[in-house]
């Protein structure tokens, strides 16, 4: 069974700094390109980052560029989002989800929340 | 960026009614739209990819159809769990966008 867990959620100040996690789990993690996509409160979905598979080919939201950083360990079979600088407007539910770019999202993580406030 | 619209933004209907959701993107995607739902508090789940191929495990009375700008999805005879979110999303180019999402309530 494919599973996706995000873990590193949590209350952080305007300008702080967070790091997600997403272990994966049930599929070969090595070959599948990997997303993170948002939800604020009440509100639609966002994506705002992709990784390939080999880490050659990666893309953020104009939202996020310059902030965030996506990274993946394949012998840990793990996704990461560093992100910095972090604002009010980033107050949102962070999901880890596999596939993208030309293809869906197959497989989602059941989301971390991540509160930006003072 | 392509921009999707989805309409309308909500509905109500009855168990066993046949329920159809637009979506439309803002330039030409061939086939590049994917559906989704979401339950409250839950993770969206894929239902439809490629406009009109029906994800592995999703009930046969989900459907999609349409390419280029106009897609629908319906669903034939709508069951108690079928009450969500539902959203289409454009693969075609980056950045990836989604519609602002169907809501179905029970009527």
């Amino acid at each position: 069974e494919v599973q996706l867990v995000e873990s590193g959620g949590g209350l952080v100040q305007p300008g702080g700094s967070l790091r997600l996690s997403c272990a994966a789990s049930g599929f070969s993690f090595s070959s599948y390109s990997m997303n993170w996509v948002r939800q604020a409160p009440g509100k639609g979905l966002e994506w705002i980052s992709y990784i390939s598979s080999s880490s050659s080919t990666i893309y953020y939201a104009d939202s996020v560029e310059g902030r965030f950083t996506i990274s993946r360990d394949s012998a840990k079979n793990s996704l990461y989002l560093q992100m910095n600088s972090l604002r009010d407007e980033d107050t949102a539910v962070y999901y880890c989800a596999s596939g993208g770019y030309s293809y869906a999202y197959d497989h989602w993580g059941q989301g971390a929340l991540v509160t930006v406030s003072s | 960026d392509i921009q999707m619209t989805q309409s309308p933004s909500s509905l109500s209907a009855f168990v066993g009614d046949r329920v159809t959701i637009t979506c439309r993107a803002s330039q030409s995607i061939s086939s590049y739209l994917n559906w989704y739902h979401q339950k409250p508090g839950k993770a969206p789940k894929l239902l439809i990819y490629a406009a009109s191929s029906l994800q592995s495990g999703v009930p046969s009375r989900f459907s999609g159809s349409g390419s280029g700008t106009d897609f629908t999805l319906t669903i034939s005879s709508l069951q108690p769990e079928d009450f969500a979110t539902y959203y289409c999303q454009q693969s075609y180019s980056t950045p990836p966008t989604f519609g602002g999402g169907t809501k179905v309530e029970i009527k």
